[in-house]
């Protein structure tokens, strides 16, 4: 069974920079995965970040980028600001019968 | 942004069927396909079944594969999750999320919460 691993939980000062990461299984996380990243407040309904690992919606704020480092997807967010408490999940493509696994999200507190 | 409203919460006695749905403000045309994710309490994101929308194809989780319908009314737009033979551990808030491309999550739904007792 493929699983997908996230930091259970960071911590980040006001105005600080943070990164995390989302790793596969199966090996080294690629552009070929679509690596997805969303956001979560208690409460709410999951919020579309960042797409096909780098790659911003109209709606995400500037300070919240995707790459691929280390094998490993990664979101970075700058200049955090205290609405960014959160919980974030990333989400990678598979194909095949089973196609996307979530990561199981890292509670960030500010 | 394309806005997808759900159906209501509901209530169902194990065993028994429910049926979610997921209507979105975006023509089906400019739409790859609608994903279903459940959240049970307290628990994270458990991606249970899609449907590409051009070649009316769905796949599930193996988790509920042989209780889970997923399909697309294209006419209306509205995507529909049906679950049978309903469990307690089925439990959860349901959302569908609307994929624009592949790889592409854009879109979410509000979630319908499916309590089984």
């Amino acid at each position: 069974q493929t699983v997908v691993t996230q930091e259970p939980s960071l911590a980040v000062s006001p105005g600080g920079t943070v990164t995390l990461t989302c790793s596969s299984s199966t090996g080294a996380v690629t552009s070929n995965f679509y690596a997805n990243w969303f956001q979560q407040r208690p409460g709410q309904a999951p919020r579309s970040l960042i797409y096909s690992t780098n790659n911003k919606h109209s709606w995400t704020p500037a300070r919240f980028s995707g790459s691929l480092l280390g094998g490993k997807a990664v979101l970075r967010l700058s200049d955090v600001q205290p609405e960014d408490e959160a919980e974030y999940f990333c989400l990678l493509y598979y194909g095949g019968a089973q196609p996307w696994v979530f990561g199981g999200g890292t509670k960030l507190t500010v | 942004q394309v806005h997808l409203v759900q159906s209501g919460a509901e209530v169902k006695k194990p065993g028994s069927s429910v049926k979610v749905s997921c209507k979105s403000s975006a023509d089906t045309f400019r739409t790859y396909g609608f994903v279903w994710v459940r959240q049970a309490p307290g628990q994270g994101l458990e991606w249970i079944g899609g449907i590409v929308i051009a070649v009316d194809i769905s796949t599930y989780a193996q988790k509920v594969r042989d209780r889970i319908t997923i399909t697309m009314d294209k006419s209306t737009g509205t995507a529909y999750m049906i679950l049978n033979n309903l469990r307690s551990e089925d439990t959860a808030i349901y959302y569908c999320a609307r994929v624009q491309n592949l790889g592409e999550f854009d879109s979410w739904g509000q979630g319908t919460l499916v309590t089984v007792s």
